[in-house]
């Protein structure tokens, strides 16, 4: 059974850093591409990040880049998303997917609160 | 960036047929695009419920089917169930992997 479980959620102040995680089990990691996608309350789904297992790379959406890292350790079949310079409109629910460019979106987590405020 | 473009809300009635469109601001909506079709109800995380346009997943129901049709990505619920009340979003994608969505279609099932 495939399982996604996020962690690392927090309310952090404007400027600061966090870390997601999402494990990963039922699957093999190293094969499948993996993502994030953030739903702020009330709001749609938004697409912010994937790792590709197609050709290695990482992807981001534009109102990230620059301040967000995805990255993944094998060993411990874990997905990251290093969320730097936070921005009170990052608040929301990251949702960690397995998905990506060569890879089917199809696994959801449950999702983690990020919740960005002085 | 592209935008995807999604019906804000629809309506159906029990046991009726309806159809969720998904058209893109670049243009056609083409395989090349990839197109996902995904369910959220209240208080929970997606799910998915097509991919590629037209492919289901095992837990997809039979009365969900995706097509591409007239240069847009649509979702058809043929014989709507109360438990279909949801949010369903689509997804493109560009680029060689730049994901974006629409921005949902709330359904509801009178």
């Amino acid at each position: 059974e495939v399982q996604l479980v996020e962690s690392g959620g927090a309310l952090v102040q404007p400027g600061g850093s966090l870390r997601l995680s999402c494990a990963a089990s039922g699957f093999i990691f190293s094969e499948s591409g993996m993502s994030w996608v953030r739903q702020a309350s009330g709001k749609g789904l938004q697409w912010v990040s994937s790792y590709s297992v197609r050709d290695g790379r990482a992807l981001y959406a534009d109102s990230v880049k620059g301040r967000f890292t995805i990255s993944r350790d094998t060993s411990k079949n874990t997905l990251y998303l290093q969320m730097d310079s936070l921005r009170v409109d990052d608040t929301a629910v990251y949702y960690c997917l397995r998905g990506g460019w060569g890879t089917m979106f199809d696994y959801w987590g449950q999702g983690a609160l990020v919740s960005v405020s002085s | 960036q592209a935008v995807v473009t999604q019906e804000p809300s629809l309506t159906v009635s029990l046991g009726g047929t309806v159809t969720l469109t998904c058209g893109s601001s670049t243009g056609t909506v083409t395989n090349d695009h990839y197109p996902y079709w995904f369910q959220q109800k209240p208080g929970q995380a997606p799910t998915t419920l097509i991919y590629n346009a037209i492919n289901k997943r095992p837990w997809t129901p039979a009365r969900f089917s995706g097509s591409l049709l007239g240069g847009k990505s649509v979702l058809t619920l043929s014989g709507a169930q109360p438990d279909d009340e949801a949010e369903y979003y689509c997804l493109l994608v560009y680029n060689s992997g730049f994901a974006v969505f629409g921005g949902g279609t709330k359904l509801t099932v009178l």
